[in-house]
């Protein structure tokens, strides 16, 4: 089944913590996994992405997880910042295919 | 280089009027999609265009809704007749296509039907 699940809807995080978010899918024949970012008033925006043929994707605060056995992404930011309050998706896609499936989103808070 | 463009900005419609909302996608973009954005539903794919041919209709969204690509370079979505349940965020992205998975999405139109 073509469905992207991602959790938690809404979530605050102190200034300076770790962020993590995470999304399940069931369909295996997903390869491509990218996060988007998205700021009130304006369209998603790619943050990071990872083939699942990695575990692990690195790119400044933001880290990626796959778990291909357990179906699983998570995104971990450290150091969270006021200034990465903003909606997240995850979303997923067959590399042979155009269109990607989005998670449900996650509203990120952090408080000063 | 250009991002996606979408006009207009803003929409208000009566309930029952034709709508027409317009999207140039990112030059050289082979792949358009136009998606339905709402805090209930989230992001809801209406259209999806290879190189001008329609890929997919989005399903549930055929009946009123109609995404047509004039040229590569510029895309319409028509909602006819419109409905108050159709008040949403309307966002228009673009891609390479050929299996690359970067989306490039525009600032959408927000439309409120009254």
């Amino acid at each position: 089944q073509q469905q992207v699940r991602q959790s938690p809807q809404s979530l605050t995080v102190w200034e300076g913590g770790t962020t993590v978010l995470t999304c399940s899918y069931e369909d295996s024949t997903f390869n491509y996994f990218p996060w988007y970012q998205q700021f009130p008033g304006e369209g998603p925006a790619l943050l990071i992405s990872i083939l699942s043929v990695s575990d692990k994707k690195e790119d400044g605060r933001f880290t990626t997880f796959f778990n291909k056995r357990e179906k699983k992404l998570s995104l971990h930011i450290i150091d969270s910042q006021p200034g990465d309050s903003a909606t997240y998706f995850c979303a997923a896609q067959n590399y042979n295919q155009g269109k990607l499936i989005f998670g449900q989103g996650t509203k990120l808070s952090i408080k000063p | 280089d250009a991002g996606v463009t979408q006009t207009p900005r803003h929409e208000v419609a009566e309930k029952g009027q034709t709508i027409i909302l317009k999207c140039e996608p990112v030059s050289g973009h082979n792949d358009l999609f136009w998606y339905r954005q709402t805090k209930i539903q989230g992001l809801e794919l209406l259209s999806y265009f290879r190189s001008k041919s329609l890929m997919e209709d989005g399903g549930a969204f055929k009946d009123r809704f109609k995404a047509e690509m004039l040229n590569s370079s510029f895309s319409t979505l028509k909602i006819q007749p419109t409905e108050p349940k159709d008040s949403a965020v309307y966002l228009c992205a673009s891609s390479l296509g050929g299996g690359r998975g970067e989306q490039y999405f525009g600032p959408g139109t927000r439309l409120t039907v009254l």
